[in-house]
Order: structure tokens, then C-alpha cells, then sequence
């Protein structure tokens, strides 16, 4: 399978544990980008990379929230002290420089309890 | 006045009827445009997109109409099957990222 793949699929924690999420995007897609979707509600832009460069960062993203993409490749998202309110599902997408559409990957649903 | 379709968070749909999703979009600097499916437990599927400057775009049973005037769009699935059941959202890519409308749950029935 080449699509876009993430691990782990879920996750359950306590809260104020730390997570980490990976993200490995088609291997030809320089374009990575992490979002999050709660129940009931599309997905939310959280940031976005161009290779190794973090270009945007939305406002839903807290100082808790840290994502890193160091050879342009996989991506990581950490989030640090977390709360019941970052369980959802946190998703990952790429896409080509030029290309519109953003391939997604299944997702991992993070539950704090 | 136009008419625009209402959105509806949830359709019901006769296996082998016609599926209209609705969706407005906010931007109207936004370029491109796109409709997911997402089954449940995995991550949004790409359907078909369609450019600013069309407003019509068919695939394969799916066509998507874009109305820039009133800033809206649909999905129309023909000859809808029980594989079809699912949640569609639409998406609108501004600056290079997509936000994404409040999905429309889709029931097939036999």
C-alpha cells in the first residue's frame, strides 16, 4: 500500500501524559499536513509543511501541540500534557507542490481519559 | 430570486434513486474545491474537485455544480448504492489548506 499511513491507529491516555503521533505521507509528496476532526465535525487545518519547512500553524494549535517533519519525510505530532478535550481523531494528508488534492491517511483517535 | 439547496446533516436515499448533498461554502477568494467521503473509522476519501472557474465537473455516477453567485456547491451521486452510505463533506482550499463543511450523513436503503 502506498497511501498515506499513520500510527498508532489508536490511542488511549491518561491525562497529562504526553503522545506521539507519526504520520509517513506518499513518498513522493513534498506537501504534509496534520488535522484534527472531533465527532460530528469535519476536519480542521491544525499545520502544514513544505519538506522539512513548517509553513502555517493554526490557532487551534496550543503551545501543548508540537509537530516536526526533520528529513521531509515522516512527520511527528506530540502532544504534550494532554487533556479530555484533544481526544479526537487527529489526521494526516499530503499532497504534491503543485497538486490540489490532499491524499488523507486512515487517522488516529486519541482518547484521554 | 436562485433557489440553493438547503444542507441537510443527514439524507435517507432508496437504493437506485438520485443523491443531492448541499453545501455552502464561506470564501469566495477560495480556488478549488473538493468532495470527500469518509467511511467510518478511516480517514476522507477523495471523490471528484472541481476549479473555481467551472461550474460543472462530471465523474464517474458523480457530478459536482459550483455556484460562485451564492457561494455554493453539490454533489449529486446517480443510481445511488448501499457502498455509497457515508459521510460526505465538501472542502474549499484557500492559501493552501482545506476547511471543510459540516458533513452530510448518507443512509442507503434497500
Amino acid at each position: 500500500d502506498t497511501g498515506v499511513s499513520q500510527d498508532p491507529r489508536h490511542k488511549i491516555t491518561k491525562r497529562g501524559q504526553n503522545v506521539t503521533f507519526r504520520c509517513d505521507p506518499i513518498s513522493e509528496h513534498n506537501r504534509l499536513y496534520w488535522y484534527r476532526q472531533t465527532l460530528g465535525q469535519g476536519p480542521e487545518f491544525l499545520t502544514y509543511f513544505q519538506n522539512e519547512a513548517q509553513l502555517e500553524k493554526s490557532r487551534l494549535l496550543s503551545d501543548r501541540f508540537s509537530a516536526e517533519r526533520p528529513k521531509g519525510s515522516f512527520s511527528t505530532l506530540e502532544i504534550q500534557r494532554t487533556e479530555q478535550g484533544d481526544s479526537a481523531m487527529y489526521l494526516c494528508a499530503s499532497s504534491t507542490t503543485s497538486g490540489n488534492e490532499q491524499f488523507f491517511g486512515p487517522g488516529t483517535r486519541l482518547t484521554v481519559l | 430570486g436562485e433557489s440553493v439547496g438547503l444542507h441537510l446533516p443527514t439524507l435517507s436515499v432508496q437504493e437506485g434513486d438520485n443523491s443531492i448533498i448541499n453545501c455552502a461554502y464561506s470564501n469566495s477568494a477560495s480556488d478549488y474545491f473538493i468532495w470527500y467521503k469518509q467511511e467510518s473509522g478511516k480517514g476522507p476519501q477523495f471523490i471528484i474537485d472541481i476549479r473555481s472557474n467551472m461550474d460543472k465537473r462530471q465523474g464517474q455516477r458523480v457530478t459536482v455544480l459550483l455556484n460562485k453567485t451564492v457561494k455554493h456547491l453539490s454533489l449529486q451521486i446517480a443510481a445511488t448504492q448501499p457502498g455509497d452510505s457515508a459521510v460526505y463533506f465538501c472542502a474549499e482550499k484557500y492559501s493552501r489548506k482545506l476547511s471543510f463543511g459540516a458533513g452530510t450523513t448518507v443512509t442507503v436503503r434497500a
